[in-house]
Formats: C-alpha cells, structure tokens, sequence
C-alpha cells in the first residue's frame, strides 16, 4: 500500500498555465508539507498543513496556494506558471508536528514550464 | 541549504567504509537527520541525532557534536545499492527541516 501518494508523477505545461498536484497520505498523520527540490538537489519547505492548519508558509510568491481539504490531503495550485517554477515538488507527511523530522515522502512530481 | 555544508561527492568501493561530514549554523537547533535519496526518488529517512554522540543503525551510524556543529554519517561494508544522494538536514525548533544540498556517493565494483 502506498503510503504518501502524489499526482500526476509528471506535469509538462507551458508558461502562464494553471496546473494542481494532490497529495495524499493513508498513514493517518496529522502533519503534511510541501517541499520544492531544483536542478541543484537543494530540497525547501514550501508549506506545512497541522490538522488543515497552516503551519509553516516560507518565502513562497502567492501564485502557490495550497489546499488541506482533510488532514489526509495536501494540495498545491500554482497559478501562472512561471520557467522557474520548473522543479520537483514533493509532498511529505508526519505523525504530528512535534515528530516532524522523520517525514515520509511521496514520489515527487517533476514538473516542466516550457 | 542555509548553512548547511555537506561534501558534494563522494566515490568508494563496495565493502569499504565511507564518512560523509556535515557541518551547519542555526539557531534553535532540535536535531540533526539523515536522509537517503536514489535518483529519481523521493528522500528516505535514515537517521537522526539529537544529543552528542554515535547512534549506530545496522551499517549506518550517525555522530552529532552539537557544540562543534558537526555530524556525520558513516556507511560501513559498502554495497552498489548504497549509490545515492545522502542529505543532512537540521531540525530547528519552528518544526522546520533544512536540508543541506546532498552528497553523491558513488560505489564501485
């Protein structure tokens, strides 16, 4: 069973488009996040949902929204999209958040802006 | 990743042992971890360290000298699936990880 589910794997759009990523998790953790990783594997916090509450909004443009339906899901909406939005971005999940550091990871999503 | 320095690459051969160092500044620390990445794949916790000391998992060990801010993960008895990106990440107290930029460790036959 999968545990941190993304979709889609992989996202190809061009420049000014509006596209969402789900995330989903069936480990029953309170604690989800967004984290961005670039060409240079450098791996950033986006956001951070506790019980579909915003917990952690990093230096992010207000293009990225994000959507906690249910503490199960995390989703990312990224408006006008932008070459250098050109990244993997991968959801993560934890028990709570004060057991945030061992995060369990989805697959990533690898998304193209041409 | 903010003051976070990590070897980029590292080359050993099956069998033998590797130490990859990591040294990092910040405020509020809360633990260092450790998480394993192969290509194409989304990060795998290994390890963490919260106190001073060696803290050994099977082939991985994990050291932390919080004074020194200093850490390492060593990899002992090396095998061709321990090829990946290692990434040291520092837990602070705003219940943020950083994450340093990763080393490649690359093993040969």
């Amino acid at each position: 069973d999968t545990a941190v589910s993304q979709t889609p794997k992989y996202l190809v759009t061009q420049m000014g488009n509006d596209k969402s990523i789900k995330c989903e998790q069936n480990l029953g953790h309170d604690t989800m996040y967004w984290y961005k990783q670039d060409s240079k594997k450098f791996l950033k916090i986006m956001f951070s949902y506790n019980n579909k509450e915003l917990i952690i909004n990093e230096t992010v443009p207000n293009r990225f929204s994000p959507k906690s339906p249910d503490k199960a899901h995390l989703n990312l909406h990224i408006n006008s999209l932008e070459l250098g939005d050109s990244a993997v971005y991968f959801c993560a999940s934890s028990p709570s958040l004060m057991s945030s550091y061992e995060q369990y990871f989805g697959p990533g999503t690898r998304l193209t802006v041409t | 990743g903010q003051n976070i320095d990590q070897p980029t690459e590292m080359t050993a051969t099956e069998g033998a042992i590797v130490q990859i160092n990591c040294t990092y500044q910040t405020s509020g620390f809360n633990g260092l971890f450790w998480y394993q990445q192969h290509a194409g794949e989304a990060p795998t916790f290994l390890s963490y360290n919260v106190l001073d000391g060696l803290e050994e998992k099977g082939r991985f060990s994990s050291f932390l000298s919080r004074s020194k801010g200093y850490s390492y993960l060593l990899l002992k008895e090396l095998q061709m699936k321990d090829s990946a990106s290692y990434l040291c990440a520092v837990g602070k107290s705003d219940y943020k990880l950083s994450f340093g930029a990763g080393t490649t460790v690359t093993v040969r036959a």
